[in-house]
């Protein structure tokens, strides 16, 4: 099983529609948790980082953690074409230079 | 957020050459960073964390004596392949850790004929 699971999609939705993309993780000793969006031939760019279960919200963008359920999302309202990228969760544990679990990615297209 | 800083973005090269990739922060200290591989349409793949100072430590599969990792000082690391092989062609990519967030490099895509 791995650690962090995400569906890879595709998944095509319309401009202005909201878009909601889940991660599940298995391990416990996960205390961070991050959503990457990367676009094609380029890194991942940090879009949302978390620590403790709840939501946060950046501009058009929320991030909810469920560590009871071990459940990660990101939300994005009036989604816009520039938004068509591969989103990438990610965990790590709380340990300085533990590394990152990465889901596979879900590759969002929005359609004008 | 902070800065690495990934150079080339790309290369091509011959086989049996030599590629050096340079991954730098150019705004915090990283003792640790990571090198990955990414293939087309594939997750990012961990091939080696890279320590200030020490020794890297390597994945299961991964070749340390093909693909050298250097971490000379807290803002830089380098990946070198060595002997390329056609089948080393991919899409590189560095991070570094700032506190507890993980910023990535833009990638290298290695192309090797």
């Amino acid at each position: 099983q791995k650690e962090v699971e995400q569906d890879p999609g595709p998944l095509s939705v319309p401009e202005g529609a909201i878009v909601s993309l889940n991660c599940t993780y298995s391990n416990s000793a996960f205390q961070y948790f991050m959503w990457y969006r990367q676009y094609s031939r380029k890194g991942p760019e940090l879009l949302m980082y978390t620590y403790s279960s709840g939501n946060k919200e950046d501009g058009r963008f929320t991030a909810q953690v469920d560590k009871s359920s071990k459940y990660i999302s990101l939300f994005i309202r009036d989604s816009q074409p520039s938004d068509s990228a591969t989103y990438l969760c990610a965990s790590h544990k709380e340990t300085s230079g533990s590394r990152l679990t990465f889901g596979e990615g879900t590759q969002l297209t929005v359609n004008p | 957020g902070a800065v690495v800083s990934q150079h080339p973005s790309w290369v091509i090269c011959k086989s049996g050459t030599s590629v050096k990739i340079e991954c730098r922060s150019l705004d915090f200290q990283a003792t640790t960073m990571f090198w990955y591989r990414q293939f087309p349409k594939q997750s990012l793949m961990l091939m080696a964390t890279s320590n200030e100072g020490s020794k890297a430590t390597y994945e299961q599969g991964v070749e340390k004596d093909k693909f050298l990792i250097n971490h000379a000082s807290l803002t830089l690391s380098t990946l070198t392949v060595t002997s390329a092989h056609p089948e080393d062609s991919s899409f590189y990519i560095c991070s570094a850790r700032d506190m507890a967030e993980a910023f990535f490099g833009q990638g290298t895509r290695l192309t090797v004929v």
